[in-house]
C-alpha cells in the first residue's frame, strides 16, 4: 500500500524558515518523481515544486522559486522542502504526491498534509 | 507560463443530470490534461489522465475530452457522492498548473 506521510508544519513568524519532509514507503521511491503541492484554506489547489526520480531535476512555481527548495533521499525514500523567507501567503496545507513511473500522467497518490502557518 | 483556466467555478445539478466542465489553456498543451476531485474535507483523487484515461477504480460516468487548449470533464449521471470540487492540471511541462476549481453540488 502507498504511503505518503507528510510533517514539519507548524506555525511561524513572517520571514522564518522551515522543512517539511515526507516519508514514502509500499512504491519503488526511486523510480517516480514527486512534487509538493499546496492549498490555502479555503482555495484551489497550487502546485508547488516537483523533483525527478533521480533528484537532478528540480522544478518550481514562481510564487517559490529562490525561497524554497525541493530535495529527496532515496536511500531513506523521503521527500524535502526547504521553506526560506516564508510570507503570510505561504499559508497553506501542503500535500506530497507521487507521479506513476510514467511521466505525463499526474500526481496518482496524495499524503494527508501538513499545515503550515505564517503569522505575526 | 501556461493559464489554466476553469468554467464554471461552480455549478448545481440535480441528481441523474449530465454535467460538464471546461478547462481552457492559454497555448496548447497536448493531451497533457489531468483532472482531480477533491471532496470535501478530503485529499485530491487522480480521475482522469492524458485527456480521457480514467484512472483504475473511478466510475465509467466519468469521463474527458478535447485536446490542445479546451477540455471537458464529464459526469454522465450526477451522484450524491459526486459532490467535490474538481480541478483540471497541465501535466506537460513545468510549471504544473492547476485550474482554479469547480465545485460541484446537488440541487
Amino acid at each position: 500500500e502507498v504511503q505518503l506521510v507528510e510533517s514539519g508544519g507548524g506555525l511561524l513568524q513572517p520571514g522564518g524558515s522551515l522543512r517539511l519532509s515526507c516519508a514514502a514507503s509500499g512504491f519503488i521511491f526511486t523510480s517516480c518523481a514527486m512534487a509538493w503541492v499546496r492549498q490555502a484554506p479555503g482555495k484551489g489547489l497550487e502546485w508547488v515544486s516537483t523533483i525527478s526520480s533521480n533528484g537532478r531535476g528540480t522544478y518550481y512555481a514562481d510564487s517559490v522559486k529562490g525561497r524554497f527548495t525541493i530535495s529527496r533521499d532515496n536511500s531513506k525514500s523521503m521527500l524535502y522542502l526547504q521553506m526560506n523567507s516564508l510570507t503570510a501567503d505561504d499559508t497553506a496545507l501542503y500535500y506530497c504526491a507521487k507521479e506513476p513511473q510514467t511521466l505525463g500522467i499526474g500526481l496518482d497518490y496524495w499524503g494527508q498534509g501538513t499545515l503550515v502557518t505564517v503569522s505575526s | 507560463d501556461i493559464q489554466m483556466t476553469q468554467s464554471p467555478s461552480s455549478l448545481s445539478a440535480l441528481v441523474g443530470d449530465r454535467v460538464t466542465i471546461t478547462c481552457r489553456a492559454s497555448q496548447g498543451i497536448g493531451n497533457f490534461l489531468t483532472w482531480y476531485q477533491q471532496k470535501p474535507g478530503k485529499v485530491p483523487k487522480l480521475l482522469i489522465y492524458k485527456t480521457s484515461t480514467l484512472q483504475s477504480g473511478v466510475p465509467s460516468r466519468f469521463s474527458g475530452s478535447g485536446s490542445g487548449t479546451d477540455f471537458t470533464l464529464t459526469i454522465s449521471s450526477l451522484q450524491p457522492e459526486d459532490v467535490a470540487t474538481y480541478y483540471c492540471q497541465k501535466h506537460d511541462t513545468a510549471p504544473l498548473t492547476f485550474g482554479g476549481g469547480t465545485k460541484v453540488e446537488i440541487k
